[in-house]
């Protein structure tokens, strides 16, 4: 069965720093490209960071380019958010969600997400 | 970056009512339109990929269709499960951008 486990919210003051965790299994993740995704309290879901199943390629939203880093652990099964300088806006429940190509199709799609992690920028 | 816009935000139907949802995206992304369903407190859930293709177990009574700019999910007889929020994404393109979701309530 495949299950992301996201992990490492809390709460952090302006300007801190905080790391999150996604833990994979079930499936051969070193194969999959997987992504982050947030959604503030009351919210709809914004799409945030794109990492290839080999980390060649990474990609990050405008909102948060500069501040976050994503990296994976394939040897550990793990995906991770390294976010700086947070800010007030993002205050969010953090989602992990792995990337799927159908058969045949150009297209993706975020077949399995994580619980999600809620991540609170407040002083 | 490529605008999705949803319609209506939100909606009041009721158990075995037809409902249709519509997504429009700022420029032309083919048939890269994906729908997701989100209930409170959970993940979202994938329901319909290339604009028409059903997922794995999800009930046939989810549809989707549309090319280009226009896309509709369409919900043939709303159940009680069914009340939830729901999400188009393009995926043609980086950022990958979901539209501001519409919400299914119980009328």
């Amino acid at each position: 069965e495949v299950q992301l486990v996201d992990s490492g919210g809390g709460l952090v003051q302006p300007g801190g720093s905080l790391r999150l965790s996604c833990a994979a299994s079930g499936f051969t993740f070193s194969t999959y490209s997987m992504n982050w995704v947030r959604q503030a309290p009351g919210k709809g879901l914004e799409w945030v960071s794109y990492i290839s199943d080999s980390s060649s390629t990474i990609y990050y939203a405008d909102s948060v380019k500069g501040r976050f880093t994503t990296s994976r652990d394939n040897a550990k099964n793990s995906l991770y958010l390294q976010m700086n300088s947070l800010r007030a806006e993002d205050t969010a429940v953090y989602y992990c969600a792995r990337e799927w190509v159908p058969a045949g199709m150009k297209s993706f799609v975020f077949d399995y997400w994580g619980q999600g992690t809620l991540v609170t920028v407040s002083s | 970056d490529i605008q999705m816009t949803q319609s209506p935000s939100s909606l009041s139907a009721s158990v075995g009512d037809r409902v249709t949802i519509t997504c429009r995206a700022s420029q032309s992304i083919t048939s890269f339109l994906n729908w997701y369903q989100q209930k409170p407190g959970k993940a979202p859930k994938l329901l319909i990929y290339a604009a028409s293709s059903l997922q794995s177990g999800v009930p046939s009574r989810f549809s989707g269709s549309g090319s280009g700019t226009d896309f509709s999910l369409t919900i043939s007889s709303l159940q009680p499960e069914d009340f939830a929020t729901y999400y188009c994404q393009q995926s043609y393109r980086t950022p990958r951008t979901f539209g501001q979701g519409t919400k299914v309530e119980i009328k």
